[in-house]
């Protein structure tokens, strides 16, 4: 079974620039999580889907972040316009949504903001 | 709000040594407790969890770990450090379960030495 699929591995650009990061989860997981992890740092999470629902998103930082989820699948993550503290790992996960669950995490997207 | 702390940002055992990494939580509800480890360049992978039950938890690899609500613990232990194991763990707690979202702890880096 394939696991959660993110792309791009790794991406560089201009601060203001804008950068979008996809991701695909494990099928039949209904559940999907975007999180930001910094140089040694734990990942910290920024939103929760259930389905196509937005369901916790109260650490995205709105004015530049969104994200969505259509068709409750596939996710994107932007921001725009990228700053400079924005550099680091950003994490996928998906689970079924069960109490008793495991989050199942991809490789993540590394960003770089020069 | 839920917290966890993980005692020693870098731990450093022989081979063949035990090894134990130390996690605390906070969490007004009964928690819901996760160990995962990261290799470079990867994502997280789950070792282990506590949900209800059994307080001393087997995970993959040879790691156990046990929740204990009186010292609001939940160390990780090994009995015998392999090279493989050379890695960064992180300890995550829940309150709404596996399908919320994940409080981590910073991690700790585990060295093995030869």
């Amino acid at each position: 079974e394939a696991g959660v699929v993110q792309s791009p591995r790794y991406k560089i650009i201009e601060k203001k620039q804008p950068v979008a990061f996809w991701c695909n989860p494990i099928s039949g997981h209904n559940t999907l999580y975007w999180y930001l992890q910094n140089l040694g740092q734990g990942p910290e999470l920024l939103i929760r889907y259930e389905n196509e629902e937005a369901v916790d998103d109260s650490q995205l930082p709105k004015d530049r972040f969104s994200a969505e989820r259509l068709k409750g699948v596939d996710s994107t993550l932007k921001i725009q316009p990228a700053e400079l503290g924005d550099s680091a790992v950003y994490l996928c996960a998906s689970s079924l949504g069960l109490r008793s669950d495991t989050q199942y995490f991809g490789p993540g997207t590394r960003l770089t903001v020069l | 709000a839920q917290s966890v702390t993980q005692l020693g940002s870098h731990v450093s055992v022989s081979e063949g040594a035990l090894v134990l990494l130390r996690c605390n939580y906070s969490s007004s509800v009964p928690p819901y407790l996760f160990w995962y480890v990261q290799y470079p360049n990867q994502g997280l992978q789950l070792l282990l969890k506590y949900t209800t039950g059994a307080t001393l938890v087997k995970g993959i690899n040879g790691f156990e770990a046990e929740f204990k609500k009186s010292e609001t613990s939940f160390h990780l232990t090994k009995p015998s450090a392999h090279m493989s194991d050379a890695a960064e763990y992180f300890c995550a707690v829940s309150v709404g379960g596996g399908a919320d979202g994940l409080t981590f702890g910073k991690g700790t880096h585990l060295i093995i030495q030869p």
